[in-house]
């Protein structure tokens, strides 16, 4: 079957660093995304991952792990800016995204 | 460059009225498609397009249908409402199969 998973919500304190989570099960595997979604906003595109290891891009990196089903997305020097939902996403066998839930990401001053 | 444009943006409707929610882009992407998104759970994909001319069922397309006469608009119709159709719907599209998905700004959409 196929299923993805990442914690429901984090919090984290605003100049640090935080690391999101996602963990996927799929027969066929064809890149890993991540979106952010502030409140009341639609989803913006952040990346996009098929190889393993860390893409860098600014202050958020993506790293993937095809042989562990794992992906994670690294947020650095937090800003308040950056609270918003993060949603991973990978595609199935048809080219659809499933994505999980979201995480929610609090930043405290 | 407006890229895509959904409207409403919000609607209260009673049950067992037809709805049409309205999308369209200019950016000339083939794929479109239709989610429906829920506290607490994922996008859920209701119906896409990959060209114009064609349509496919997603993950939840009862009680939707949608039709694609041209590559700018998809529109998303619900035949008769019910209150379990309560929900946030995003249009989106893209360029290719594993490309960047741009949103709309979501239509809020509340069956009575």
């Amino acid at each position: 079957g196929q299923n993805i998973d990442q914690p429901t919500e984090m919090t984290a304190t605003e100049g640090a660093i935080v690391q999101i989570n996602c963990t996927y099960q799929t027969s066929g595997f064809n890149g890993l995304f991540w979106y952010q979604q502030h409140a009341g906003e639609a989803p913006t595109f952040l990346s996009y991952n098929v190889l393993d290891g860390l893409e860098e891009k600014g202050r958020f990196s993506s790293f993937l792990s095809r042989s562990k089903g794992y992906s994670y997305l690294l947020l650095k020097e937090l800003q308040m800016k950056d609270s918003a939902s993060y949603l991973c996403a990978f595609p199935d066998s048809n080219y659809q995204l499933i994505w999980g839930a979201g995480t929610k990401l609090i930043i405290k001053p | 460059i407006a890229g895509i444009t959904q409207a409403p943006t919000s609607q209260i409707l009673a049950a067992g009225r037809r709805m049409t929610l309205r999308c369209t882009q200019d950016m000339r992407h083939n794929a479109m498609y239709w989610y429906r998104q829920d506290l607490g759970l994922g996008l859920r994909l209701i119906h896409y397009s990959n060209t114009a001319g064609t349509t496919g069922k997603g993950e939840v397309p009862d009680g939707y249908s949608v039709s694609r006469a041209n590559t700018d608009d998809f529109p998303l119709t619900l035949a008769s409402a019910v209150p379990s159709q309560t929900s946030v719907y995003f249009c989106a599209s893209s360029d290719g199969d594993y490309g960047e998905l741009f949103f709309g700004e979501g239509s809020r959409l509340t069956v009575l």
